[in-house]
């Protein structure tokens, strides 16, 4: 258990859905990282929070919109679901903003049928 | 856009021999990092170098960095069945101070044979 809590684990949906993926920090992280997991994309940055403030984008659509609330969980939030959306996302944290080590949570697996 | 490439993109060993991948990136960095990720699972981090480092060591782990070559290995001793994973460099770059978050290469997917 890396400390790092994500859920749900897996989800399932049709295209033009939306959902939510969450992630609860690492007790202590302020920083919450999201990457995007996909077989021929690899590892995508897609948003960056450190303690409740945006602090970079990265490859994320504008149907992906992200937030970190005052207790330092976070959601990601998927909509217009299409086919190429289903991925595993991944949530990881790290104390610091800056270019230190990051704990990742276990994914959440996204299914887009 | 992907900084580190991962070279081999697939090893396969014996167990008991050694293993070493070796990433490539393209822009100055803060530091590198090497992750590990068992298949489906979370990346889980092994080792960090910073730029003005050349070489650090992990019990059996064994990273080395190149900044003139923009290159990084990662050796692994003594390979064990479950040293069987993908494992990913990951580079910081040093005008975004890692708020950008860290940049991966696509992998080295690693098989260790019994």
């Amino acid at each position: 258990d890396s400390g790092v809590t994500q859920t749900p684990k897996h989800l399932i949906t049709a295209t033009g859905q939306r959902v939510t993926l969450r992630c609860s920090p690492r007790s202590g992280d302020l920083s919450v990282y999201w990457y995007q997991q996909s077989l021929d994309q690899g590892l995508q940055f897609l948003i960056h929070y450190y303690n409740g403030e945006e602090r970079a984008k990265g490859n994320i659509l504008e149907r992906f919109s992200a937030q970190q609330f005052p207790d330092l969980h976070s959601e990601l939030n998927l909509s217009s679901l299409e086919l190429g959306d289903s991925a595993l996302y991944f949530c990881a944290s790290s104390e610091y903003s800056g270019a230190n080590v990051l704990t990742f949570g276990a994914g959440s697996r996204l299914t887009v049928l | 856009s992907q900084q580190g490439e991962e070279d081999p993109q697939a090893l396969s060993i014996q167990e008991g021999e050694n293993a070493t991948m070796n990433c490539s990136y393209k822009t100055s960095i803060n530091n590198l990092q090497w992750y590990r990720q068992n298949s489906g699972r979370g990346l889980v981090h092994l080792i960090l170098i910073r730029s003005n480092e050349r070489e650090k060591h992990s019990g059996r782990l064994r990273v080395t960095l190149d900044t003139s070559k923009k290159s990084s290995s990662l050796l692994i001793t003594a390979s064990r069945a479950a040293d069987t994973a993908s494992y990913f460099c990951a580079t910081a770059q040093g005008a975004g101070g890692g708020a950008d978050g860290l940049t991966f290469g696509k992998g080295t997917h690693l098989i260790i044979q019994p």
